[in-house]
């Protein structure tokens, strides 16, 4: 099973500062890594897909880089609709199919 | 557009089953791969397992002694049921789609559905 690692657990950031969320993956998973984005009491949306790919209508702030097994959201200036937890998730070895622990990314 | 709606019990006794259905509005269940996945009270999400319109499935190999999953393309669901629950079962549920590539291989979840909480307690 691709164990994957995200890290910070919780940033701390004011609206209009850049985000670096990160994620580590186990094994080598390519590029076939996901981001999402999770408000409380909501499903998580999805953000980036295959490391770098934004999904139809995400904002351009948001990008994703990496492969094998480093990988990084960047949200290039927070918005206050942005500050929610952001999960990793791979498909490139499956099953199953993995989650990150997430990334709270929290108003300072 | 698409929409996912889940339904089911919201509370269960410890060995009892869980079953949860997933209505797929605005769109057939006949294409796409149809997935289940769990989300404990504050803590990150479990893919559970898939369904594809034949019937075919693909589950967690850590739940596949619990777990059946199955469609109906005539309504338009899919349902899940996880047997001999405990405790640890409580969480939100949630269904979503992906699509697949043509070997198979499940893409990323575009579509979820809102989610319901299932609590297991005696």
């Amino acid at each position: 099973e691709v164990v994957l690692t995200q890290s910070p657990a919780i940033l701390s950031l004011s609206p209009g500062e850049r985000a670096t969320l990160s994620c580590r993956a186990s094994q080598s998973i390519y590029i076939y890594l996901a981001w999402y984005q999770q408000k409380p009491g909501q499903a998580p949306r999805l953000l980036i897909f295959d490391a770098s790919n934004r999904a139809h209508g995400i904002p351009a702030r948001f990008s994703g880089s990496g492969s094998g097994t480093d990988f990084t959201l960047t949200i290039s200036s927070l918005e206050p609709e942005d500050f929610a937890v952001y999960y990793c998730q791979q498909r490139a070895d499956w099953p199953p199919l993995t989650f990150g622990g997430g990334t709270k990314v929290e108003m300072k | 557009q698409v929409q996912l709606q889940e339904s089911g019990p919201g509370l269960l006794k410890p060995s009892e089953t869980l079953s949860l259905t997933c209505t797929v509005s605005g769109g057939a269940t006949t294409t796409h791969y149809w997935h289940w996945i769990r989300q404990p009270p504050g803590k990150t999400l479990e893919w559970l397992g898939y369904i594809f319109s034949n019937g075919s499935t693909t589950y967690n190999p850590s739940l596949t002694s619990r777990l059946t999953m199955s469609v109906d393309t005539t309504d338009n669901q899919f349902s899940l049921k996880l047997r001999s629950v405990t405790a640890a079962d409580t969480a939100v549920y949630f269904c979503a789609r992906s699509y697949y590539d043509r070997s198979g291989h499940p893409y990323d979840f575009d579509i979820w559905g809102q989610g319901t909480l299932v609590t297991v307690s005696s």
